[in-house]
């Protein structure tokens, strides 16, 4: 089973500031890697997803996360955050092998972005 | 509209009253996704559908819970004998593909507060 570990509950940042969301799994077996993100009162929005090849993966918005096997950790990073970026952000794991498909989350992370 | 959508948007019941939530997903998109969102936490999965085939309903938290799709395309979620603990945002995900590699695109959500 697949298991995803968000380390930080919440994080402040200043607008323009560099930001880094952390982000560990547990699998036994190979795994897709996600990030989510949820704007107040909206669905849940890709932001990228790494499946294989190249670890570095680059998303929408500025945002790029790094896959690290030996450290299983996916964690997200933006060079200069925007207010805009005010959002909860999950990130989720599947596995390739799986007929369910189905996605296991972490429990979030709120990206909160001072002026 | 071209994503996903579910209604109502909102839903207010009193202890014991059946509910019944829907979910439009993208036309063409094979597979459908069924999580619960509680407050303060990720998604998790409680059902997956592969066009009108329930694949996996492991995620279905008692038998008071049950998931749709006739047709192979819109499908409902139906509480029966809703409990406090069934208060939660329900969020529907659609995927062209059946594997994990597609990517789920989530529907708004419907927040089911019991009373």
């Amino acid at each position: 089973a697949q298991s995803v570990t968000q380390l930080d509950s919440q994080v402040p940042v200043f607008e323009e500031a560099p930001v880094e969301l952390r982000c560990n799994y547990s699998s036994s077996v190979s795994v897709y890697l996600f990030w989510y993100v949820q704007y107040p009162n909206q669905g849940l929005q890709l932001l990228l997803k790494y499946l294989s090849g190249s670890t570095l993966v680059k998303g929408i918005n500025g945002f790029e996360a790094e896959f690290n096997k030996s450290q299983t950790s996916f964690h997200l990073r933006k060079p200069s955050v925007h207010i805009s970026d005010t959002a909860e952000y999950f990130c989720a794991v599947s596995a390739p092998d799986s007929s369910a498909s189905k996605i296991i989350f972490g429990s979030g992370t709120r990206l909160s972005i001072r002026p | 509209g071209a994503g996903v959508s579910q209604s109502p948007r909102y839903k207010v019941a009193k202890r014991g009253q059946d509910v019944a939530l829907r979910c439009d997903p993208i036309s063409g998109h094979v597979s459908l996704f069924w999580y619960q969102q509680a407050l303060g936490q990720g998604p998790e999965f409680l059902t997956y559908f592969q066009n009108e085939a329930q694949l996996d309903k492991s995620g279905l938290p008692s038998d008071r819970f049950f998931a749709e799709r006739p047709e192979g395309s819109v499908s409902t979620l139906k509480i029966q004998r809703t409990q406090q603990e069934d208060s939660a945002v329900y969020l529907c995900a659609s995927s062209l593909q059946g594997q994990g590699a597609g990517t789920q695109y989530f529907g708004p959500g419907t927040r089911l507060t019991v009373l």
